[in-house]
């Protein structure tokens, strides 16, 4: 199976940051790679797909980049609504699909 | 826009057998060129990936969990369901379905709660 690892697992932030997160990969997963948003009791929100493709309705601020073993996600300038853990999967090698462990953004 | 939700016990007895059923709204899953998928996540922690099939019900799971697991669907009823066998207390999650782009989860369903306890 191919391991994703996320860095930081948690990360304190203020409104108006530029936060960016990764997500590194045990082996290349070329650019299969999709970043979810997820809020306390929700299920999971689709961002990005394919490493840098934002999903309709996605606010601007969010952006992905990378290929291969490493990559990020970044919101531009964070805002109230975007406190939650962000998860990366990988669609590259299945079965199975494998996800990041998370990274929990709070308030600093 | 495709919308689905999860059905099914919320209690499971250890050894037995978890059921849940997706129903899906907003497209037709025989014409659809998706695949249809379950996730899960225990409380307080990450995702897991537990199998997808195809409405044509070609099936792909996880390894970890095949030898206990079988996802089907029902067209006719634009629904599909997953079975869960001999669970035991690790089995605790959050059970979410989801429309599997084949590539990336799309859509999801709120989850569902299912508790493995005699």
């Amino acid at each position: 199976d191919i391991q994703m690892t996320q860095s930081p697992s948690s990360l304190s932030v203020s409104v108006g940051d530029r936060v960016t997160i990764t997500c590194r990969a045990s082996q290349s997963v070329s650019s299969y790679l999709n970043w979810y948003q997820q809020k306390p009791g929700k299920a999971p929100k689709l961002l990005i797909y394919g490493a840098s493709n934002l999903q309709s309705g996605v606010p601007s601020r969010f952006s992905g980049s990378g290929s291969g073993t490493d990559f990020s996600l970044s919101i531009s300038s964070l805002q109230p609504e975007d406190f939650a853990t962000y998860y990366c999967q990988q669609s590259y090698s299945s079965p199975p699909y494998t996800f990041g462990q998370g990274t929990k953004l709070e308030s600093k | 826009q495709v919308q689905m939700q999860e059905s099914g016990p919320g209690l499971v007895k250890p050894s037995e057998t978890l059921s849940l059923t997706c129903n899906v709204s907003g497209d037709s899953m025989s014409s659809s060129s998706y695949y249809w998928g379950w996730i899960r996540q225990p409380p307080g922690q990450g995702l897991e990936w537990i199998g997808s099939i195809f409405y044509s019900g070609s099936t792909s799971y996880n390894p970890s969990l095949k030898s206990r697991v079988t996802i089907s669907v029902d067209t006719s009823k634009n629904q599909f369901s997953l079975e869960l066998r001999s669970v035991t207390a690790a089995d605790r999650a959050v059970y979410y379905c989801a429309c599997d782009f084949a590539y990336y989860f799309a859509f999801w369903g709120q989850g569902i709660l299912v508790t493995v306890s005699s």
